[in-house]
Parts: structure tokens; sequence; C-alpha cells
């Protein structure tokens, strides 16, 4: 059965250092998302990606994310200089229309010292 | 805005008790409703989803209905396993120009004892 992947599972960074998280959706799915939940608090959207751009962003998703599909595979996103608070687990998803039912990847611990 | 909102946890219950875990939302238009759960360790899982009004979602023996008189989806299992144990999220898409972003409920922690 098909499945999304992230990688890694786990990156302890240092505060104001650029960090990429990387996420390989479905094969044929068109929409890919990034959500984040720090720790004990609710699932949070990020940011959703259709057709090489940007459709929908949140408030969270500020100048210091960004995002990328820089092959046919990989969706990728990039948080220039991390702070403190962006210590979370960061969640990839992708869908094959933005009404169908996304499908989560493992996620990505993200650590902020 | 929309909104997702849920029961408040933790919920502990003895193997074969009765399930609910309650979700109601708020927001403009028609969204489609899901609960996806967490296990351990793991990341999300879609468990069921329903799409309009009326609609029942199941799977694995959850069930769920679309309210939208009482704007509700609440998660429901007559007998409940150990290996249900595990963190519940409701969560809606609300359409239309939304591009497929989910609104989640703040999750709920199951734990089921033998």
């Amino acid at each position: 059965e098909p499945e999304v992947t992230q990688t890694p599972s786990h990156q302890v960074t240092q505060m104001g250092q650029e960090v990429i998280l990387r996420c390989v959706p479905i094969s044929n799915h068109l929409y890919f998302y990034w959500y984040r939940q720090i720790l004990g608090q609710k699932v949070e959207f990020l940011v959703s990606f259709y057709n090489n751009e940007i459709s929908e962003k949140s408030e969270i998703f500020d100048d210091q994310f960004s995002v990328e599909r820089p092959d046919g595979s990989n969706f990728t996103l990039k948080i220039r200089s991390t702070k403190l608070e962006d210590s979370a687990m960061y969640f990839c998803a992708s869908s094959l229309l933005a009404k169908n039912e996304q499908f989560f990847g493992p996620g990505t611990r993200l650590t902020v010292l | 805005g929309d909104s997702v909102t849920q029961m408040e946890g933790p919920v502990t219950l003895s193997e074969e008790a009765f399930l609910t875990i309650n979700c109601t939302y708020t927001a403009t238009g028609y969204p489609s409703l899901f609960w996806y759960v967490q296990y351990p360790g793991e990341g999300l899982q879609l468990l069921l989803k329903a799409t309009k009004a009326d609609d029942k979602g199941s799977n694995k023996g959850f069930e769920a209905t679309y309210r939208k008189e009482t704007t509700s989806f609440h998660l429901e299992k007559g007998s409940v396993q150990v290996s249900d144990s595990a963190v519940y999220f409701c969560a809606l898409n609300a359409g239309g120009t939304s591009y497929g972003k989910l609104t989640f409920g703040q999750g709920t922690i199951l734990t089921v004892h033998p």
C-alpha cells in the first residue's frame, strides 16, 4: 500500500540554524501539506501546495518558512532560522484532490536547542 | 473561522466497554468531517470520514454520523479493545476555497485496560 514517508525522523538543531524537512508524498497525489503539532497541543495547518505553488498558508507560515517540490517526488519544508518555539512534530500529508482524505507521514520531530 | 471541539480527555475504559468521543464543529458551508487516529510513535491515520449530512462513516467497528442540525460528528464503538488505545482527532475540511486544509480538534487520549 502506498504511503507518505518523511526524513529524518528526529532532527536536533541549534537556534538560528536552517533546517530542511523532507517528505515523499504518494506518487499520484496532487495536493501536498505540512502540519505541525507542538507537544500536548492540537495539530495545526501550515501550508498547502498544488501545481508547484502555495495554495493556502496559515499565519504560522511566516517568511521564515518555505516549501519546495524540487523534483517529481520530494516535497520539502525549510525553516530559515529556527527558534525555540519551532520545536514540534512536523507532519507531511498528501491527497489526490483537495476534497479527498489526506494521507499522513510518520512525522519529523524537530528539537531546537 | 472554522473550528473543531472535542471532549476533554483522557478517557480510560475497560476492555469491551462502550466508547463515545464527542466532537462538534463550526464551519461555513458544508464541510467534510474526519476522524484520525494516532497510535503511539506513529503518524496520523484516517479512521473514517463523512462528506455530507446524515452520512455515517465506519471502520474497524468505529462509527460516526454527520449531524448537521447539531453540528456534531461523535465517534462511537460498541466494544473497545486494548489495541484501540491511541489519540483520536476529529477534523474538518471546509471545502470551497480551502484547498484541502484540515482543521483539527485538540485530540482525545484513549486508554483501554484489559
